[in-house]
This record gives structure tokens, sequence and C-alpha cells, in this order.
């Protein structure tokens, strides 16, 4: 059973450009998304969360918008660079717990 | 936050041998997890390395197949055992630090089974 879905594997965005990452999830009771970011040969690194309780979270250049009632979130970059090329792993978990629920990632490129 | 050092980064090995992947972290931490990434799929949890005790392997592991050591709170090992090419993967080791929802990753160790 997958719990937390991202349905496309890449996305190609002109750098200055909006890039946006879907990602969709089955268990209501998870109470907090995060997203990762993954370089090549490097582990995940945490890059913004929010909690169930919000529908939007905002960080710099990045934003996760949060919907409950279609069980899907977003993660917005705004402007796009080239340094953003990455892999990006949507992920959701449970309060009081240490479990994290991943998705399949999504490989972004950001062209110059 | 926490920096994990994670190694072998990388290895290729003959089927039916087996493969141990070091994990150690800068400071103690009482929660450490072991991460398989297969080629185009998610990060899956393999287990929860517990200190002093067996660790706790998820639906579809058992510890045949991934033998865990956890001697202390800044160290555990994961063998990967008896391979065939189907465990070639992505194997990340991962900490939870207490208050914080986020989880560090090390660098991870990509196997190659031949």
């Amino acid at each position: 059973d997958q719990q937390v879905k991202q349905n496309s594997p890449s996305l190609s965005v002109q750098e200055g450009r909006i890039s946006i990452l879907n990602c969709d999830y089955t268990n209501s009771m998870f109470d907090y998304f995060l997203w990762y970011k993954k370089y090549p040969a490097e582990g995940p690194t945490f890059l913004i969360s929010i909690s169930s309780i919000k529908d939007k979270n905002e960080d710099g250049r990045f934003t996760v918008f949060l919907n409950k009632s279609a069980k899907h979130l977003s993660l917005h970059i705004v402007p796009s660079q080239p340094g953003d090329s990455a892999v990006y792993f949507c992920a959701a978990k449970k309060a009081g717990g240490f479990k994290t629920i991943f998705g399949a990632g999504t490989r972004l490129f950001v062209k110059a | 936050s926490a920096v994990i050092s994670q190694k072998p980064s990388r290895d290729i090995c003959q089927r039916g041998t087996s493969l141990t992947i070091q994990c150690q972290v800068d400071s103690q931490v009482t929660m450490m997890f072991w991460y398989r990434q297969q080629p185009g799929q998610s990060l899956t949890l393999i287990a929860t390395a517990n200190q002093g005790s067996e660790a706790t392997y998820e639906s579809g592991f058992v510890i045949d197949k991934f033998p865990i050591s956890r001697p202390n709170l800044t160290f555990s090992t994961l063998t990967v055992s008896n391979m065939s090419p189907e465990d070639s993967s992505i194997y990340l080791c991962s900490v939870a630090l207490q208050g914080l929802t986020e989880a560090f990753f090390g660098q991870g160790t990509r196997l190659t089974v031949v």
C-alpha cells in the first residue's frame, strides 16, 4: 500500500520560472508532511515541512501548500535556479512517531 | 542537527556474498533507522536499530537477511546477507532527534550485486 505518491517522475523548468512538485497521500492520520531534496551520491536533506493544521508554509523561495480535503500537497519553488536540480521526496509522518513514509521522488531539472 | 558518516559509499558484490554497511553519527542518538531505495522506488524503511536490543523490522524484512547491530548510541551496522541482484539498491542510514520533525540521512551506500 503506497501511502505517499508522487506521480510525476520528472519535471523540467526554465530558470527563473516556478517549479511545482505534487504529492498525494492516502492516510488521513498523518500529522506532518515534509519535503526532502537529494543530490546524486548524497543522502536526502530536509527542505521544508508543514503541519496538518496549516495550509501553507513558506521559507524563502520554497512554499508548501496542503489541501487536506483532497489529500494533496505541493511544493512551489520560485524562482527556480539551476542549483535546485535534484530529486525531491515528499514524506509524511504521525505526531509522536519517528517512522517517516516517503514517496518515490520527482527529479527536477532547472534549465539555464 | 546530526552529521552521519556512512561507508562504503558504493560497492559491487558477487551474488551469494554478504556486505556490511557502517553508520557513524557525530552525537548520541536514540533513534537510528535503515532505509532501502530500489531503482525508481521510494525510500522504504527496513528496520529501526535499537541500542541494547534486537532491531525492529518492518513488514517484508527479516533479521536473517538484514542483520543489524547497534552496539552504542553513535554507531550501527546493516548487513545484506546472501545477496542476489534484487538487492541492488541504495541503502541509507537515518537518525531522528528528539523535538525535531525531520530526519537526517547518511550519504547512502550504492550496492550493485552481479
